[in-house]
């Protein structure tokens, strides 16, 4: 199985911040990786595909880098609906995994 | 727009046997989509069960895969999940969602509003 790592697992931010989150890869996945956004209650919310594609209808302060094993998260200003826990997963293979999380808090 | 919406017990006791079912609406389900079951334990992370083609071809993850059986009825616009041996380490909220064949870049872009399963006696 590919192993996905996130860092950090948690981060506190204030509106307005750049915020980046990363993800390592135990094993090169190209650029089949994935970033979701999920708010308390709710179902997760695909932002990015293939690394750096933006999914229809995402705000364009999402953006995604990287190929191979590492990968990044960036959200260029962050808003008060932006609070929430991301994760990142791979489409490399199956099982299909996914990182264990971050918690973007209010700081 | 397609629609997936989760259904079954929310309660099922230890050793006993997990069945849900996703209704898809909006989309045909016979199409390049692999149908894919995500759980979430209570204040944990995601984690992926399996998934399926409308052929009947499946994968599962290996630490499920013993105690897992994902199946599909087109007929009805539906797949379905059954987990069994359960115990308390099941209890989650399980997810179906619209997943891209392997190796495509894409993800996981619509899923259903998720359904909590309670493994208790």
């Amino acid at each position: 199985d590919i192993q996905m790592t996130q860092s950090p697992s948690s981060l506190s931010a204030s509106v307005g911040d750049r915020v980046s989150i990363t993800c390592r890869a135990s094993q090169s996945v190209s650029t089949y990786l994935n970033w979701y956004q999920q708010k308390p209650g709710k179902a997760p919310y695909l932002l990015i595909y293939a690394a750096s594609g933006l999914q229809s209808g995402v705000p364009s302060r999402f953006s995604g880098s990287g190929s191979g094993t590492d990968f990044t998260l960036t959200i260029s200003s962050l808003q008060p609906e932006d609070f929430a826990t991301y994760y990142c997963q791979q489409s490399s293979s199956t099982p299909r995994t996914f990182g264990q999380g971050t918690k973007v808090e209010m700081k | 727009q397609v629609q997936l919406q989760e259904s079954g017990p929310g309660l099922v006791k230890p050793s006993g046997t997990l069945s849900l079912t996703c209704a898809v609406s909006g989309a045909p389900i016979i199409s390049s989509d692999w149908w894919t079951w995500v759980r979430q334990p209570p204040g944990k992370g995601l984690e992926w069960i399996g998934e399926i083609y409308h052929g009947g071809n499946t994968n599962y993850n290996p630490s499920l895969k013993s105690r897992v059986t994902i199946s599909i009825d087109t007929s009805r616009s539906q797949f379905s999940l059954r987990l069994s041996s359960l115990s308390a380490a099941d209890t989650a909220v399980y997810y179906c969602a619209r997943g891209p064949p392997p190796r495509t870049p894409a993800g996981f872009d619509s899923w259903g509003q998720g359904t909590l399963v309670t493994v208790s006696s």
